[in-house]
């Protein structure tokens, strides 16, 4: 099966500018996240859908952050405006839904704001 | 409340001998146990899960996990450590009925000297 696509790999911005992230989950994974990972750290949960419906979005800064998923398919991230903490990687993960249903991650997406 | 604790930030081994990657936890209920790796620049991977099944869990790559209730503890381990298994680990726990509420621990490094 095809794993979890993210795109882009790497975004460099300038602080104050937008930047967007997409990711196109598993075939048939209802379950869609987004994480956040600083340096040296563990993945903090940004937002859970379950379709295309927001279920935890408890963490996700919403005065700059925001997120779809229109189609239950897959989603977009996006920061405006950024700031220079947003540096990190940002993850995208997808299951199929079922309690304790391992988690398919991408390859993530570096942000770096200058 | 549900806590996860990974009590090494790094472990240093030589190719060939044992690893152990040691974890702890703090649940209420049941909790469900995961191990996840991260290799350089790629997204997360799971290794392995524990969901009140069999106590020792055998993952990919020839690693297992012991769940010990009366430790709160479930330590990863190879008995041969690999080149290639140079990453960082993290530990999960997910507690039943949390609403599929994840908590990751803060990872530890493996890293492999030849």
């Amino acid at each position: 099966e095809a794993g979890v696509v993210q795109s882009p790999r790497y975004k460099i911005i300038e602080k104050k500018q937008p930047v967007a992230f997409w990711c196109n989950p598993i075939s048939g994974h209802n379950t869609l996240y987004w994480y956040r990972q600083n340096l040296g750290q563990g993945p903090e949960l940004l937002i859970r859908y379950e379709n295309e419906e927001a279920v935890d979005d408890s963490q996700l800064p919403k005065d700059r952050f925001s997120a779809e998923r229109l189609k239950g398919v897959d989603s977009t991230l996006k920061i405006q405006p950024a700031e220079l903490g947003d540096s990190a990687v940002y993850l995208c993960a997808s299951s199929p839904g079922y309690e304790n249903s391992p988690l398919h991650f991408g390859n993530g997406t570096r942000l770096t704001v200058t | 409340a549900q806590s996860v604790t990974q009590l090494d930030s790094h472990v240093s081994v030589s190719e060939g001998t044992p690893v152990l990657l040691r974890c702890n936890y703090s649940s209420s209920y049941s909790p469900s146990l995961f191990w996840y790796v991260q290799h350089p620049n790629k997204g997360l991977q799971l290794l392995l899960k524990y969901t009140s099944a069999a106590t020792l869990v055998k993952g990919i790559n020839g690693f297992e996990a012991e769940f010990k209730k009366s430790e709160t503890s479930f330590h990863l381990t190879k008995p041969s450590a690999h080149m290639s298994d140079a990453a960082e680990y993290f530990c999960v726990v997910s507690e039943l009925g949390s609403n599929y509420q994840l908590i990751w621990g803060a990872g530890t490094k493996l890293i492999i000297k030849p």
